[in-house]
């Protein structure tokens, strides 16, 4: 069964804290994707990356990075995090044509 | 750059009765996109609802169908008879590339199917 999992489901932080979401799949995928979603604004793309150490900007990149050291596992980071960060972050995994997706974090920052 | 436009905000519809949730999409690309409808239950991830690869060819899923047309751009959802377990947020979405895929969704529209 292709699985996409997210840790923490559920943060809460301090602005100028830093935050860690981590997001592992067990389909051995190439590329993996992190999104966040807001009311009214649909999913965004944050990152991509393509493979281990491969990763690239998507549209709304600023105040976050990514790192992926092995296929399975895909992290977002946000350093000195901000109260418009405030958001539900989905992670998802593609192979060819089609994504998975994780249950999402849902990331409240005070 | 590639777009998809969908039925916007909530949607509210009786038991048993039709849907249709429209989707139209813009792309650069020379190929035709490959395209999707997603469903966000509540307190879960997205899943994949259906999807269609080929223009002029019909996905089925679960009661829901749309079709490729790639005369109106267009991937409407649509279902005969909704379920209170249709409620739900569906997102249809557009990938544009083979291989490194590059998604783009809509802003989604909440379904609540009342009894």
């Amino acid at each position: 069964d292709m699985k996409v999992t997210q840790m923490p489901r559920y943060l809460i932080k301090r602005m100028g804290e830093n935050v860690l979401l981590e997001c592992g799949q067990d389909m051995s995928h190439e590329t993996m994707y992190w999104y966040r979603q807001d009311p009214g604004l649909g999913l965004q793309l944050i990152y991509i990356s393509y493979d281990v150490d491969s990763n690239s900007e998507g549209d709304i990149p600023k105040g976050y990075r990514v790192s992926r050291k092995k296929r399975e596992h895909f992290s977002l980071i946000l350093d000195s995090a901000k109260t418009n960060q405030t958001s539900v972050y989905f992670c998802a995994s593609s192979l060819s044509d089609t994504q998975y997706f994780g249950p999402g974090t849902r990331l409240l920052v005070l | 750059g590639d777009s998809v436009t969908q039925t916007e905000g909530q949607v509210t519809v009786s038991e048993s009765k039709s849907l249709i949730i429209n989707c139209t999409y813009s792309t650069t690309s020379i190929a035709y996109p490959n395209l999707f409808w997603y469903v966000r239950y509540p307190g879960e991830g997205l899943q994949l609802l259906l999807k269609v690869i080929t223009a002029g060819q019909k996905g089925s899923s679960r009661g829901f169908e749309a079709t490729y047309n790639k005369e109106t751009t267009s991937f409407h959802l649509q279902k005969a008879s909704v379920q209170e377990s249709d409620s739900a947020v569906y997102y249809c979405a557009l990938g544009d590339r083979p291989g490194y895929q590059n998604f783009y969704f809509g802003k989604g529209t909440s379904l609540t199917v009342i009894p």
